[in-house]
């Protein structure tokens, strides 16, 4: 089982339509998670973290299932501008950073 | 605007060159990382430095050797490099368990 999976989409949403993603994890030592947002040919970029259930900024919401050992990102009202791709990571600790493969998201008008 | 920076952007050499990626941080770190991102795969660790002391290697062909002279500069030194080490050279650095922050990347292509 890979370390972090993601769905790798696309997704192709309308704007202003909800779109979720989910993400599983292996270790259940994970101390921390990241979602990141990476553009075409760009470096990623923090998004949101997560260190306990949840976390909420805007649009975006993450949830953290600790049990089932996955996190998701929901992105409320999709805009042109949310389409990228989305990195899932699991911190397992000072020195250990785990990447998903990514999720893309279009959203189209 | 980021706090860490990477040169050169793009990069291309044969496979008998020798170069030399830069990367800088400024934002006090103490952990410092080099990823490489191939196309449809997820970034990959290559070298982690804590407190520059070089803490994994993760099975890295030693045509790709690091440096790490000082908590706020990283080096990966290129030689004898094959066509399928082209992809994104990605620097980050972090401190602690929090958020890495990323250079913007070495475009690499392998002649």
């Amino acid at each position: 089982r890979k370390e972090v999976e993601q769905d790798p989409g696309p997704f192709n949403v309308p704007e202003g339509a909800t779109v979720a993603f989910n993400c599983t994890y292996s270790n259940s030592a994970s101390q921390s998670f990241f979602w990141y947002r990476q553009d075409c040919r760009k470096e990623p970029k923090l998004l949101m973290s997560v260190y306990s259930s949840g976390n909420e900024d805007g649009r975006f919401t993450a949830q953290l299932n600790r049990a089932s050992q996955y996190i998701s990102l929901l992105i409320r009202d999709s805009k042109l501008s949310d389409s990228a791709t989305y990195l899932c990571v699991v911190n397992l600790g000072t020195d250990k950073l785990i990447f998903g493969t990514g999720t893309r998201l279009q959203v189209f008008p | 605007e980021t706090g860490v920076t990477q040169t050169p952007r793009h990069l291309v050499m044969g496979m008998t060159n020798k170069k030399s990626l830069k990367c800088e941080q400024h934002l006090g770190h103490n952990a410092m990382y080099w990823y490489k991102q191939s196309a449809k795969k997820p970034l990959e660790l290559m070298f982690v430095y804590s407190l520059e002391e070089r803490v994994e290697n993760n099975s890295v062909p030693s045509r790709f050797s690091p440096e790490c002279p000082n908590s706020s500069h990283l080096f990966l030194h290129l030689h004898t490099l094959q066509p399928e080490d082209s992809a994104l050279y990605l620097c980050a650095s972090r401190s602690g368990n929090t958020e890495a922050f990323f250079g913007q990347g070495t475009r690499l292509t392998v002649v």
